[in-house]
């Protein structure tokens, strides 16, 4: 597609539930990142991966959250044993990641409500 | 490591003045900077960018932001405010292997 695509746009979970979340980044993009966004907050960085590189996991709040991207393209976010705290939104992004004067592109987020 | 500061979390200007939000970066060698605007409801665009050259860039909406290396800022501005123009702001940094690192934002209110 022609851009960032994140699915499903919304999700309601019941406390203690595991999800996945998924992002297509835009063809030919290396890096791709996750972001949270809580309400009226900003963006708190999760995690980034770059082409082949380790990804940077600095940014996950717990060992319940961990990503994985496959083949260099598509990226799954999981969150086990959700906690209603994990209510955000959660925005995937991706860029060219070898070009430091590029922009990163945006998805328009998985809305995650923990009950 | 690079890190981005938005010292205010949230301004509100009145609708035809101008306005001015603050960002300063810590970077190492010359920085690439952004601004994203993220209007109500909608996803994270970007306003305007900066690589090298002039230090003044215009970007869209009638936005400008000026590279100013002494004091490590890439403020934007706009000199005249329209009631849509409120929304979130962030400043970001692309430095280390191509990581865009952001700012906390500043949330924008125009009162008519």
């Amino acid at each position: 597609g022609a851009g960032v695509s994140q699915s499903p746009s919304n999700k309601v979970t019941e406390k203690g539930k595991d999800v996945e979340l998924r992002c297509d980044p835009i063809s030919g993009h290396t890096a791709l990142y996750w972001y949270r966004q809580s309400l009226g907050q900003g963006l708190e960085f999760l995690i980034y991966f770059q082409g082949n590189s380790a990804p940077d996991k600095s940014g996950l709040p717990s060992d319940r959250f961990s990503a994985e991207r496959t083949g260099g393209s598509v990226s799954t976010l999981t969150i086990q044993r959700t906690q209603q705290e994990d209510s955000a939104v959660y925005l995937c992004a991706s860029s060219f990641g070898w070009l430091t004067n590029t922009e990163a592109f945006f998805g328009q987020g998985t809305r995650l409500t923990v009950v | 490591a690079q890190s981005v500061t938005q010292p205010d979390i949230h301004i509100t200007v009145s609708e035809g003045a101008s306005l001015e939000l603050r960002c300063n970066y810590s970077y190492g060698a010359t920085p690439y900077l952004f601004w994203y605007v993220q209007s109500p409801g909608q996803g994270l665009q970007l306003l305007l960018k900066y690589f090298s050259g002039d230090t003044l860039v215009q970007g869209i909406k009638g936005f400008e932001a000026e590279f100013k290396r002494s004091q490590s800022s890439f403020n934007l501005r706009k000199p005249s405010v329209h009631w849509s123009d409120a929304a979130e702001y962030f400043c970001a940094v692309v430095g280390n292997a191509g990581k865009s690192t952001f700012g906390d934002g500043t949330t924008l209110t125009v009162k008519p």
